[in-house]
């Protein structure tokens, strides 16, 4: 079965924080993707970045960072300096096969405030 | 410009009713899927499509309906059996490693 576990509901920081974000997932499969996707409150999901299941380096981009760790099945989100043009709900999603079909899952979400 | 476009942006129903939401995409992606999302909950997955002509039921499939006769096109629709329609409804078609989203449809029950 393929599963995402965002655990945290909501986090409230104060501006220039940083923040970690988690994601735990489960699958069977050997290939996959991952992925982190944004959601401001117009409603549209803003891609941020996508991890194959091979490939386990962390990726900064900016104040974005991403660590991939397989052997604890994570894939967390860290935001460094936070502003509040940060806050808004964040998905991870696992890209998997199941009974032959690829599917796209998502999880909870973590809602983030930032304050000024 | 290439995309996904759903249709409409807010829609109203009555009780009893059908409905149909549009989704069309141009990015010749085989793989669609549609998701329910309720306020501040995650993303439900309905229905998914990997090819024309089939498509596999997501985890909250009851009420819903699906059919997928053309590539870009991947239309659903609520029917009067789903018990509590209303909620925020987002369209993705993806390849492998990328999945692009609609802008959503809001469903309102009057």
């Amino acid at each position: 079965a393929q599963k995402v576990t965002q655990a945290q509901t909501e986090i409230s920081v104060v501006e220039k924080e940083d923040v970690t974000l988690d994601c735990v997932y489960e699958t069977r499969d050997t290939t996959y993707y991952l992925f982190w996707y944004k959601q401001p409150p117009s409603g549209e999901l803003v891609f941020l970045i996508r991890r194959n299941s091979f490939d386990e380096q962390n990726e900064i981009s900016g104040r974005y960072s991403w660590n991939f760790q397989k052997s604890t099945s994570s894939f967390n989100f860290t935001i460094t300096a936070s502003q509040v043009v940060d806050s808004a709900v964040y998905f991870c999603a696992l890209s998997a096969k199941s009974g032959g079909y690829n599917k796209l899952i998502f999880g909870a979400g973590t809602r983030l405030a930032v304050h000024p | 410009d290439g995309g996904i476009t759903q249709s409409p942006k807010y829609l109203f129903r009555k009780e009893g009713q059908n409905v149909t939401l549009s989704c069309e995409q141009n990015l010749n992606h085989d793989a669609m899927y549609w998701y329910r999302q309720d306020p501040g909950q995650g993303l439900r997955l309905i229905y998914y499509s990997q090819i024309v002509n089939d498509f596999q039921k997501g985890d909250i499939a009851e009420g819903y309906s699906v059919s997928r006769e053309k590539k870009e096109s991947f239309p659903l629709t609520v029917t009067s059996a789903q018990k509590n329609p209303t909620a925020f409804y987002l369209c993705a078609s993806s390849t492998t490693d990328r999945a692009f989203f609609g802008q959503g449809t809001r469903l309102t029950v009057v």
